[in-house]
């Protein structure tokens, strides 16, 4: 069965400096699409970054980088240069691919709260 | 575009009520899904659905009905509210165009049961 695990419940950083938040995945799927979504206190999900498990280059939107290891299956998210505004809870998810399965559905991690201290 | 809209935001049930969760989105989604949240176990798929008059059950269907009968809406049925079912619940709409495309959530809601 497929299943996401992110090992860290909770991560500190000091402001400015960059972290990684770990990811690890598992699937027998040749093709699927891995995700980091970030939740703030005020409770929405905000899509960060994406990478498709055929792209050879590693995602990156903004200070946000996908470290994406396939032969590992792992899909590590770094935060470069942190703010106090990415205090948050950040969730990995994978998307099975849905010509194999005849669904579309998304499988979350349990997340990892990240605190940046000033 | 709207996006994604849910409601109500927050909601306190007695054990035994029933209720509806409203979910709506403008961007013509096939895809729509229904996720509750619980504290240290990230998101858990209740029900979705691939296109109006098709559903299916997720990890956590128990307890809960869902119908589809246009693109746009899909409700979220609490039979028989047990004090389980406290949770934030998010709807989430896709497109299978490939590529990034990604889920887009509502804001949530917040459901108590006493």
């Amino acid at each position: 069965a497929q299943k996401i695990t992110q090992t860290q419940p909770g991560m500190f950083v000091q402001e400015k400096e960059a972290v990684t938040l770990d990811c690890t995945y598992d699937t027998s799927d040749q093709s699927y699409g891995l995700f980091w979504y970030k939740q703030p206190s005020s409770g929405e999900m905000i899509f960060l970054i994406y990478q498709g498990s055929y792209d050879e280059q590693n995602a990156t939107e903004g200070r946000y980088s996908l470290n994406f290891q396939k032969a590992r299956k792992s899909a590590n998210l770094v935060i470069s240069a942190s703010q106090l505004g990415d205090s948050a809870m950040y969730f990995c998810a994978m998307r099975e691919p849905p010509f194999t399965s005849g669904t579309y559905k998304y499988i979350f991690g349990t997340g990892t709260r990240l605190k940046v201290l000033a | 575009n709207a996006g994604v809209t849910q409601t109500p935001k927050f909601q306190v049930l007695k054990t035994g009520q029933s209720m509806t969760l409203q979910c709506a989105q403008d961007m013509n989604h096939e895809y729509m899904s229904w996720y509750r949240q619980d504290p240290g176990m990230g998101l858990r798929l209740i029900h979705y659905s691939v296109g109006a008059g098709i559903t299916d059950q997720g990890e956590v269907p128990n307890g809960y009905n869902v119908s589809r009968s246009t693109t746009e809406d899909f409700p979220l049925r609490l039979l028989s509210a047990a004090p389980s079912q406290t949770s934030v619940y998010f709807c989430a709409s896709s497109s299978d165009r490939g590529g990034q495309e990604t889920q887009y959530f509502g804001p949530g809601t917040r459901l108590l049961v006493l």
